[in-house]
């Protein structure tokens, strides 16, 4: 099990470029989570889906922010125009539908607005 | 949901048992307890989860107290690379997806 895929690991971008961030959830979940990370604001939950469909987008802190899940396998972050104030790790995560499994994070995408 | 609270940081001998405690004096009946870490720039690992019983498993041992308004994970053995961000969730049961909001953890440092 190849565990959650994030890409890119690192991505510097210049202010009012957009930016995709990509992730691969783990077979036969789910669910799948995107969270942003900052010194200032630790870890916040942008957006949630249940069987691709978005359940809950109450964080995406504003209309830059679009996130997507085609199918099973695939969904993205997208930023357009990028500020600096995006500059964060941005972590995908996916689950089973069960309290009994926990969720099991990717190893995140550093994003850096400049 | 039920918040928690965690103390901001603590230290630990390494080869000691490292306790890190949690208090969720408002947790529903229907709510669970989970533990994740997060090592340094790594995105957050599962530790264990409970609901009522004391639970353990090869990382850890939850202890949840009988009025479950608190709990202790412990680390009965902790090593250098057990030094991480712990964060005591709760999160609701019932059907479909469960959310998970994060507070700000207790940063455990195991000294050599």
């Amino acid at each position: 099990d190849a565990g959650v895929i994030q890409s890119p690991r690192h991505e510097v971008t210049e202010m009012g470029q957009e930016v995709t961030l990509r992730c691969k959830p783990i077979s036969g979940h789910n669910s799948l989570f995107w969270y942003r990370q900052t010194m200032m604001r630790g870890l916040e939950l942008l957006i949630y889906f249940n069987n691709n469909v978005p359940i809950d987008d109450s964080g995406m802190p504003e209309d830059r922010f679009s996130a997507k899940m085609p199918n099973a396998s695939f969904s993205t972050l997208k930023i357009q125009p990028s500020e600096p104030r995006d500059s964060a790790v941005y972590f995908c995560a996916s689950s089973r539908d069960s309290p009994t499994y926990g969720y099991t994070f990717g190893s995140g995408t550093r994003l850096t607005v400049v | 949901d039920a918040k928690t609270t965690q103390p901001t940081s603590m230290d630990c001998a390494e080869g000691r048992a490292a306790n890190l405690p949690c208090n969720h004096s408002t947790i529903s009946g229907n709510e669970y307890v989970y533990w994740y870490r997060q090592i340094h720039s790594q995105g957050p690992q599962y530790i264990i989860h409970g609901l009522k019983n004391n639970e353990t498993n090869e990382m850890a041992s939850l202890i949840i107290t009988e009025d479950r308004k608190s709990s202790t994970l412990i680390l009965p053995h902790a090593t250098l690379r057990d030094t991480a961000v712990y964060y005591c969730i709760v999160v609701p049961l019932g059907s479909g997806t469960y959310k998970y909001i994060f507070g700000t953890g207790t940063r455990l440092k195991v000294l050599a």
